[in-house]
């Protein structure tokens, strides 16, 4: 079975700059989560969706970060405008039933 | 909010020694798991405990969800080196459930 799949794996951009970060879940899990992971921060949840709703964002940084869930198989994490303090490694997971967290491989995000 | 303290923070050991790892909260968890990530990767999930006092194993490794639902621990028995990487607890609050609270990780270093 296929895991959880992100792309792009690595992504350098200038500050100003938008990113999209992309995931496609497990098939039939029913949740995923947007987390960021740094040195200083560890793990961060950012958002996570349950059946393609949007249930939690107050993880979300600020205004210019945003996510969407169009359908069951497909989630986007954007970053408008991006700036250098957004460098992280940003991770989506999924599960079922928001038990048994799936991690995709991540997102290497450096803005410089 | 609710925090997980996890230690060590990193571990520096020969190959073939047994590991002990840990995590605590002042606040009460319905489930723990346990998760390794390795450089570039996303975490994987190693354990999941479900039960005050449960008490399990995966091949060399073995968790355990404390009788007082605050604490759990991880050991390693007879390391090898893929056994090198961070670990992570986290655990599933009684509020909020679908928001794991993830420790801050324990860093794995085996020389061989």
């Amino acid at each position: 079975d296929a895991g959880v799949i992100q792309s792009p794996r690595h992504e350098v951009t200038e500050m100003g700059q938008e990113v999209t970060l992309r995931c496609k879940p497990i098939s039939g899990h029913d949740y995923l989560f947007w987390y960021r992971q740094t040195m200083m921060r560890g793990l961060e949840l950012l958002i996570y969706f349950n059946n393609n709703v949007p249930i939690d964002d107050s993880g979300m940084p600020e205004d210019r970060f945003s996510a969407k869930m169009p359908n069951a198989s497909f989630s986007t994490l954007k970053i408008q405008p991006s700036e250098p303090r957004d460098s992280a490694v940003y991770f989506c997971a999924s599960s079922f039933g928001a038990e048994k967290l799936f991690f995709g491989s991540g997102t290497q995000l450096s803005v410089l | 909010g609710q925090q997980l303290n996890q230690s060590p923070q990193s571990m520096f050991i020969q190959e073939g020694e047994d590991v002990s790892m840990n995590c605590t909260s002042s606040s009460i968890f319905n489930t723990w798991l346990w998760y390794k990530q390795d450089p570039g990767e996303g975490p994987v999930l190693l354990i999941a405990l479900y039960k005050a006092g449960e008490l399990t194993s995966n091949g060399r490794l073995t968790a355990q969800f404390g009788i007082t639902r605050k604490d759990s621990f991880l050991n390693i028995s007879a390391s090898i080196p893929s056994d090198v990487g961070i670990y992570f607890c986290a655990g599933q609050p009684v509020q909020g459930a679908q928001k794991l609270v993830f420790g801050q990780g324990t860093r794995l270093t085996i020389n061989p």
